[in-house]
């Protein structure tokens, strides 16, 4: 049973232009999600996160939306940029007295960004 | 720098054999997990430890096991491998256990053969 979704295993965006990767996720009991950017040979670098008691959460060209209603999240890149290009991760995790805050991943997105 | 640091970062084993991985957590981090990432998937939640006890298990058997040491150090111990054990073994420290701020490792290469 896959609780995080990214059905977009690829995207392709040419430099400057907005890059929208987006997670889908079943379990309404998630209540914190994050997304991790992940290069060839290194580990997953957290990249922004966002509660689900907010919609919205920016960070410089960094943007995650939240739709608690369509389960559904995504992440705005803008603009984009050629060192932006990596495996991108959606994750989700909730805190309750079953859970521990372990990390619920998706399959990932990989991105290109084309100079 | 994530100041999690894994070794080995590759290695190869023979299916029956036992493998230990190790990680080395930032100083203060009490919880630490271990993910496991097979070729083209997401990470999966292995288990994780907050102050030397386990504090939680994904959908693994029991011959992946643990520990956590009080200097913020790790292992992960994999008995009897099996070929689908192959995948990249990542370890992720955290402050606490609410997983908001998590630092992963570059993670451990594994080849079962």
């Amino acid at each position: 049973d896959q609780q995080v979704k990214q059905n977009s295993p690829s995207l392709s965006v040419q430099e400057g232009r907005i890059s929208i990767l987006n997670c889908d996720y079943t379990n309404s009991m998630f209540d914190y999600f994050l997304w991790y950017k992940k290069y060839p040979a290194e580990g997953p670098t957290f990249l922004i996160s966002i509660s689900s008691i907010k919609d919205k959460n920016e960070d410089g060209r960094f943007t995650v939306f939240l739709n608690k209603s369509a389960k559904h999240l995504s992440l705005h890149i803008v603009p984009s940029q050629p060192g932006d290009s990596a495996v991108y991760f959606c994750a989700a995790t909730y805190h309750g007295s079953s859970n521990t805050g372990k990390l619920i991943f998706g399959q990932g997105t990989t991105l290109q960004v084309k100079p | 720098e994530t100041g999690v640091t894994q070794s080995p970062t590759h290695l190869i084993k023979t299916r029956g054999q036992q493998v230990t991985l190790r990680c080395s957590s930032q100083s203060g981090h009490n919880t630490v997990s271990w993910y496991q990432q097979a070729l083209g998937q997401g990470p999966q939640f292995i288990f994780q430890y907050y102050r030397e006890e386990e504090n939680g298990r994904g959908n693994f058997p029991p011959r992946f096991s643990g520990l956590q040491f009080p200097n913020y150090s790790s292992e992960l111990n994999v008995n009897a491998l099996e070929l689908d054990d192959s995948a990249l073994y990542l370890c992720a420290s955290s402050l606490d256990d609410r997983g908001n701020t998590i630092y992963f490792g570059e993670g451990s290469w594994l080849t079962v053969v």
